[in-house]
């Protein structure tokens, strides 16, 4: 069965420090996979998706990154968090037609 | 461009129907989507409907679709509290092209 894992489950980092959060996509090949943000407020934002290794699409210029190293691996990046990158990140993967299957999600706390 | 409204907030008692509404504005939707998030956690796939199809019914989930005003309807029948939770809309034309998503309807369940 296919299954998709995203880690750490909350993180706290310092304005200024990097970031990298990481998400695997088990049971399946050559996956559609997402990088959403979820703000306070409830609403998603799709930061990034991937069609194929090496492949980024950014949805939202910002300070953030993503690579796609391996076929089911997508990681999300930055160099220099901001106060601003605080939310609640869930990596996703597609499949048709039922949608997206979400990862457990990612709390950020810059402070 | 896309857009999906969702009120923000419903309130039902317990063994009561909920019902949760949503519009869109893209008429090139093919699938839509509800999709519900528990406190802290990722959003968990509900059902979804093709748009050629008017009605939806799974066990205690019915989705109505009416593609004339762009609506789509969630019901819930005998709410228990474990329906607790935000309940998102989304919107795709499909073929893996982008899933819109409301800003979610947090229902709260009274005992």
């Amino acid at each position: 069965s296919q299954t998709i894992h995203q880690w750490p489950a909350t993180l706290v980092q310092p304005v200024g420090s990097p970031l990298s959060l990481e998400c695997t996509v088990e049971g399946t090949s050559n996956p559609n996979l997402y990088w959403y943000r979820q703000a306070a407020g409830r609403g998603l934002q799709l930061l990034f998706y991937s069609v194929g290794i090496g492949q980024i699409s950014s949805e939202v210029p910002q300070n953030l990154s993503a690579s796609r190293p391996q076929d089911r691996q997508f990681i999300l990046s930055s160099k220099k968090l901001l106060l601003s990158d605080s939310g609640f990140y869930l990596c996703a993967w597609r499949q048709e037609p039922g949608g997206y299957t979400f990862g457990s999600g990612t709390r950020l706390t810059v402070v | 461009g896309e857009d999906v409204e969702q009120s923000l907030f419903l309130s039902v008692r317990e063994g009561d129907s909920s019902v949760i509404n949503c519009t869109y504005t893209d008429s090139s939707s093919t699938y839509l989507y509800w999709y519900k998030q528990e406190p802290g956690a990722g959003l968990q796939l509900l059902t979804y409907i093709f748009s050629n199809m008017d009605m939806k019914q799974d066990q205690r989930l019915t989705v109505l679709l009416n593609k004339k005003d762009k609506h789509l309807s969630l019901r819930i029948a005998d709410t228990q509290t474990g329906d607790s939770a935000i309940y998102f809309c989304a919107e795709s034309p499909g073929g893996y092209q982008k899933v819109t998503f409301g800003t979610g309807t947090k229902l709260q369940v009274i005992p």
